[in-house]
């Protein structure tokens, strides 16, 4: 069983709100990721990191940032939300000598009104 | 530039029938494959894999997938549908050049209804 976490699972807010979503695991995984999931859509790779320090943008261009201080958490951060960013984000790690199966949370479900 | 085309948005079988749910994808040189599943309100989890070897390979809960080579595919099967596989299911791929970073192309998904 995957030991990876994500807060808040569900999220209502208002525009122009300042919100972070949490991920943290457990694994002492070396990668981690967050991707972004549209009903019906293909997930998109928003953000990743290698290590504790490093944070790179994914293949969807994104409003969010990301934040790698400590190996266990990733947390991402929007800073001003809007209705477009509503949608489903889901964060993955991986062990360092990848082996193909990412570890998934369970997402965290953003409405922004 | 890789891509992962499901075909079928949505896949409807009765309990007991085959499911068979389709992945072709596009890379220039043989990927890593994978298929994900994902059941309501959960992360996904991975059901299979191929990598190198034998092209039939075997997950969990009783799906396989045949990775082809000339015909570009990798589809998921399994011969008898329980009521319990109704999810989402993903068909990814990960070239050999980014194996290491753990970037996979996600495919848009195909939903499994399955009818008692």
């Amino acid at each position: 069983e995957a030991d990876i976490y994500q807060t808040p699972r569900y999220l209502v807010i208002g525009t122009g709100k300042k919100i972070t979503l949490e991920c943290s695991q457990t694994m002492g995984h070396d990668k981690m990721y967050w991707y972004q999931q549209d009903p019906g859509m293909e997930l998109h790779l928003i953000h990743y990191s290698y290590g504790v320090n490093s944070t790179e943008k994914g293949d969807l261009s994104s409003e969010s940032t990301v934040s790698r201080i400590r190996t266990e958490h990733f947390p991402l951060t929007l800073e001003s939300a809007r209705p477009s960013h509503t949608s489903q984000y889901l964060c993955a790690s991986t062990e360092q000598g990848f082996t193909g199966e990412l570890f998934f949370g369970e997402g965290s479900r953003l409405t922004v009104l | 530039a890789q891509s992962v085309t499901q075909l079928g948005s949505h896949v409807s079988v009765s309990e007991g029938a085959l499911v068979l749910l389709r992945c072709n994808y596009s890379s220039s040189v043989p990927p890593y494959l994978f298929w994900y599943v994902q059941y309501p309100n959960q992360g996904l989890q991975l059901l299979l894999k191929y990598t190198t070897g034998a092209t039939l390979v075997k997950g969990i809960n009783g799906f396989e997938a045949e990775f082809k080579k000339s015909e570009t595919s990798f589809h998921l099967t399994k011969p008898s549908a329980h009521m319990s596989d109704a999810a989402e299911y993903f068909c990814a791929v990960s070239d050999r050049g980014s194996s290491n970073t753990g970037k996979l192309i996600f495919g848009q998904g195909t939903t499994l209804q399955v009818k008692p």
